[in-house]
């Protein structure tokens, strides 16, 4: 069966400072990946996507990036944090129609 | 551009309530999507409707997409504690944007005991 991971769980960083969140996906090959935001409470805003290594499609220009090394592997980037960046961070793959979800890093820029 | 809407945003109810919520489109969707998240995890799938007026239950819950394919309902009879938690909707983006998906804002419920 198929496992999406995602760490760190939880993340406090200063303002500033470069970020990194990895997400990694098991059972499957050559997966749509995702990357979405979600203020507490709300919906989800999808920042970026993959369909392929290397291909990645973005949805929120900002101090953000994403990329895809390895099949199964995407990486959400950051330099420089900012305190709009504080969120609870998801990562997903796609089969056919429907989602399947990381447990989230729960990120907070201080 | 593609959106959907959900309503209500917020409902609180007593434990045994039945309730409904709305996910609605000016777009026709191939299929939509409904997922639960609880508090501090992944958003979870539910449920797929595919075909205009399909009909789909999941023990007490009940979800409809519309004939038209541009809304669905989910209907929750005797509400219970278990069921709190964010519902959202969602759907595949069109044509160029296929790999997309559009999620609708989620409408919050708590069942209270």
């Amino acid at each position: 069966s198929q496992t999406i991971h995602q760490w760190p769980a939880t993340l406090v960083q200063p303002v500033g400072s470069p970020l990194s969140l990895e997400c990694t996906v098991e059972g499957t090959s050559n997966p749509n990946l995702y990357w979405y935001r979600q203020a507490a409470g709300r919906g989800l805003q999808l920042l970026f996507y993959s369909v392929g290594i290397g291909q990645i499609s973005s949805e929120v220009p900002q101090n953000l990036s994403a990329s895809r090394p390895q099949d199964r592997q995407f990486i959400l980037s950051s330099k420089k944090l900012l305190l709009s960046d504080s969120g609870f961070y998801l990562c997903a793959w796609r089969l056919s129609y429907e989602q399947y979800f990381g447990p989230g890093t729960r990120l907070t820029v201080t | 551009t593609q959106l959907l809407e959900q309503s209500p945003q917020f409902l609180s109810i007593q434990e045994g309530e039945n309730l409904t919520v709305y996910c609605n489109s000016s777009s026709v969707f191939s299929s939509l999507q409904w997922y639960r998240q609880e508090p501090g995890e992944g958003p979870v799938l539910l449920v797929t409707v595919v075909t205009g007026g399909e009909v789909k239950k999941l023990k007490r819950l009940t979800f409809q997409f519309g004939d038209a394919r541009k809304d669905s309902s989910l209907h929750i009879t005797a509400a219970q504690p278990g069921d709190t938690g964010l519902y959202l909707c969602a759907g595949p983006g069109i044509k160029t944007s296929y790999d997309k998906v559009i999620f609708g804002p989620g409408t919050s419920l708590s069942v209270i005991p």
